[in-house]
């Protein structure tokens, strides 16, 4: 069975500082995609960014990158250069292995989420 | 577009009670999820619908049912209420992809409460 693990309940980061918020994932599947999410206190899922485990280079998008490390399975969100309004949970999940099992579903696991306060 | 939207934003329930919670998607996605969310945990799938016509369970299907009334819209229904699923439940849309991966589109969320 896949599983997520985050294992930082909560985060506290001055503003302008870089901040990693780690993912360590379990899965026998060869071939998996990696999402992070951000929830704000207002409640929606906002996706940030995405790593297939066959992409050889760390996903960037914005201030968010992706520190995929493979062999230690784990898939850490760094997001540079903070600010006020990155405070939110942010979830880490896992995408299962394409197959025809899954008919084309993007059926996700999700970790337990880290709060991060961004402080001013 | 409107994306996902979801219906009621806040119920409250007795136990016992049935409902319907109310999804559609604008974006003409093939997938469709409906997840949960307990407090202070992520998000556990309850069933999905990888295509109009086909519905499969997800980690923790037990209490509820589902129907794919169309490629727009995807209910969630509890038949008999119980305080364990007070939660938020949230709905989801993505494109129906075999060979590669995307997103996930959620929507704002049902906030349910059985007493």
């Amino acid at each position: 069975a896949q599983k997520i693990t985050q294992t930082q309940p909560g985060m506290f980061v001055q503003e302008k500082e870089a901040v990693t918020l780690d993912c360590t994932y379990d899965t026998s599947d060869q071939s998996y995609g990696l999402f992070w999410y951000k929830q704000p206190s207002s409640g929606e899922m906002i996706f940030l960014i995405y790593q297939g485990s066959y992409d050889e280079q760390n996903a960037t998008e914005g201030r968010y990158s992706l520190n995929f490390q493979k062999a230690r399975k784990s898939a850490n969100l760094v997001i540079s250069a903070s600010q006020l309004g990155d405070s939110a949970m942010y979830f880490c999940a896992m995408r299962e292995g394409l197959s025809a099992r899954s008919q084309g579903a993007q059926k996700l696991v999700f970790g337990q989420g880290t709060r991060l306060t961004i402080n001013p | 577009n409107a994306g996902v939207t979801q219906t009621p934003k806040f119920q409250v329930l007795k136990t016992g009670q049935s409902m319907t919670l109310q999804c559609a998607q604008d974006m003409n996605h093939n997938s469709m999820y409906w997840y949960r969310q307990d407090p202070g945990m992520g998000l556990r799938l309850i069933y999905y619908s990888a295509s109009e016509g086909t519905t499969d369970k997800g980690e923790v299907p037990n209490g509820y049912n589902v129907s794919r009334l169309n490629k727009r819209e995807f209910s969630l229904r509890l038949e008999s209420a119980a305080p364990s699923q007070t939660s938020v439940y949230f709905c989801a849309s993505s494109v129906r992809q075999i060979l590669t991966y995307n997103e996930q589109f959620f929507g704002p969320g049902t906030r349910l409460t059985v007493l």
